[in-house]
Order: C-alpha cells, then structure tokens, then sequence
C-alpha cells in the first residue's frame, strides 16, 4: 500500500509566522505535488516537484515556496502566514515514468488568526 | 496551462437513479484523464481512469467516456447507492510526470 503522509492534520497559526507543512511518501515516486482545496474551487496547484532539489510553480504559488532534499519528503513554506491562506492542504506523490494514479496524503486543515 | 471545467457543482439524485459529470480541458496535448472520489473527511482516491487511445472505459456500476475531437469527457455512475454519495474530481494530464490539473468539484448527494 502506497502510504503518503503528512506531519499534521489541523494547524492553528497567527498571521505573520513562518508555517512548514510535511509530507513524506513511501513508494520512491519521483513526482509530489502539494494542492490547496477550498470549496467550490477544485485542487488547485501551489507547487510540483518531479525530482530532488527540483520544483516548479503551480497555478497559485504566491506566498508558498517548497523544499525538495531528499526524494521521499516534500515540504510546502508559507513565509509569512496571512489569513487567505487559511485552507485544506493536501499532498500527493506519483510515479515519473507513466501517468499513473496520484496518491494523496490525509489533508492539513490550516487556519490562520 | 491547462484548464480543467467540471459541471455540474452540486449533483442530487433519488437511489438507483443515474448520475452524469462532465468536464472539459483545454490543451489538446492531454493523454490521460482521472476520475478521483473524495469521501467526507477523507483523502481522494482514483476510482477510474481513461486515455487519450480510448473511447470508453467501464468497472462495474462507474463508466467514462472520452471525447478528444469535443475536448470533453464524462463520467457515469449508474445504479447509484447512497455510499457514492462524495465530491468527484475529474483531471487532465499532458505527459509523463507532468502536473494533474483537476476540475473544481462534483457534490453527489445519493437521496436514500
């Protein structure tokens, strides 16, 4: 079973502050990609990387960046929190070589106050 | 980019009725197209996919049909059962490795 996993499930932190969101993956995929969910707009891409140490920009990154060292862990940055980023995060890993099903971790319910 | 338009957003339907969503995409370079089901409080999960070499794909009581030429393709779930009651996503993606783009949502609501 492909497992990916991300550090929390509900995160609660004040405007301003530097927030880290983890995800890990166990099934070596060389693709991860971190997905904002809000209602009635879908998954929106923030940022995808296909490799380690290798990222590209999504659909909405403004206000995130990421952090690719090592192939299994996918992290997403927000730099200074505000409250629109207030969100449903979710994580996804893939295979590189064949489009293949994505497989997503349980979500991280931000809140910014 | 892509661009991912799914229809409708909200979806009621009577038990053993049939429920149909469609999205369209932009990029005519697209191959492969997922169909993804999101329970309440969980995390989406594939439940069919199709590509750009086929017409149609079928698993039991779920189907998805595929349009190059139109750009569109639809997914079909008959029978329904109150336990497909979720938010269906559907996707594009150009190549290998490249980003999935999703469509904004389905809420099937399966009335018992």
């Amino acid at each position: 079973d492909v497992k990916v996993t991300q550090s929390s499930r509900y995160l609660v932190k004040r405007t301003g502050e530097k927030v880290f969101l983890e995800c890990v993956q166990d099934m070596d995929h060389e693709n991860m990609f971190w997905y904002r969910q809000d209602p009635g707009l879908g998954l929106r891409l923030i940022y995808f990387s296909y490799d380690v140490k290798m990222k590209e920009k999504g659909d909405i990154p403004e206000g995130y960046s990421v952090s690719r060292e090592k192939k299994e862990r996918f992290s997403l940055i927000l730099e200074s929190a505000s409250t629109n980023q207030t969100s449903m995060y979710l994580c996804a890993s893939r295979q590189h070589v064949l489009n293949t099903e994505a497989f997503f971790g349980q979500g991280t319910r931000l809140t910014v106050v | 980019g892509e661009n991912v338009e799914q229809h409708p957003s909200t979806l009621s339907v009577q038990e053993g009725d049939s429920a149909v969503i469609k999205c369209t995409y932009s990029d005519s370079a697209s191959n492969y197209f997922p169909w993804y089901k999101q329970e309440l409080g969980k995390r989406p999960q594939l439940i069919i996919d199709i590509r750009s070499n086929v017409g149609e794909k079928k698993d039991q009581r779920i189907a998805v049909t595929l349009n190059k030429t139109a750009k569109h393709f639809s997914l079909h779930i008959t029978e329904t059962q109150p336990e497909d009651s979720a938010v269906y996503f559907c996707a594009a993606s150009k190549a290998a490795g490249n980003k999935l783009t999703f469509g904004g949502g389905t809420r099937v609501l399966v009335k018992p």
